[in-house]
């Protein structure tokens, strides 16, 4: 079956950096995706790896390792507007049957 | 911008009855999903369809059934509703990915159901 791990919640100060982790067993793997949603909100797309490396899109960074089944969300220059629940999903192929993680709820505190 | 709209925010009803949860997008996306989401379970896919009169089993079919007449609407049937179907119903559609592209789901605001 298709597990992913990563931690229900984090806590993190304005200004700062903060780091995601999520670790997959997944029957196949295309890619690794990354999801925002805000409280009462939908999930949106935040970035995308299908190759092992560091992918930046402003002030979020997402990392791949396929050998280790492993990536991470990077959020930097942390605002009150990062708040919300974040989603790592594994595509394994299949016509695009995603599976997604139990996601991480990140606090922004001042 | 996709829209990916839903037929309701928020729907009560009673044990037994059935159900229609409508999901419409305006991009001519190939795939359509029906997810539930549920405090601590993340969200689960119940169904998927990659074409129109095509669907697939996620992973947790049971009790539910989806019918895609038209490219651009999904619908979710409770057949019979039960109190462990209350949750909130997430719709999502995709194009066809290119090869070594990312799945981007757009997702709709969500239906919250209630089953009493």
């Amino acid at each position: 079956g298709q597990s992913l791990e990563q931690p229900s919640e984090v806590t993190a100060v304005e200004g700062a950096i903060v780091q995601i982790n999520c670790t997959y067993q997944t029957s196949g793997f295309y890619g690794l995706s990354w999801y925002q949603q805000h409280d009462g909100g939908a999930p949106t797309f935040l970035s995308y790896n299908a190759l092992d490396g560091l992918e930046e899109t402003g002030r979020f960074s997402s990392f791949l390792s396929r050998s280790d089944s492993y990536g991470y969300l990077l959020l930097q220059e942390l605002q009150m507007k990062d708040s919300a629940s974040y989603f790592c999903a594994v595509d394994s192929g299949g016509y695009q049957k995603v599976t997604f993680g139990t996601g991480t709820k990140l606090q922004v505190i001042p | 911008d996709v829209k990916v709209t839903q037929s309701s925010r928020y729907l009560v009803k009673r044990t037994g009855e059935k159900v229609f949860l409508e999901c419409v997008q305006d991009m001519d996306h190939e795939n359509m999903f029906w997810y539930r989401q549920d405090p601590g379970l993340g969200l689960r896919l119940i169904y998927f369809s990659y074409d129109v009169k095509m669907k697939e089993k996620g992973d947790i079919p049971e009790g539910y059934s989806v019918s895609r007449e038209k490219k651009e609407r999904f619908s979710l049937i409770l057949e019979s509703a039960s109190t462990n179907q209350t949750s909130m119903y997430l719709c999502a559609s995709s194009p066809r990915p290119l090869a070594g592209g990312p799945d981007t789901q757009y997702f709709g605001p969500g239906t919250r159901l209630t089953v009493l």
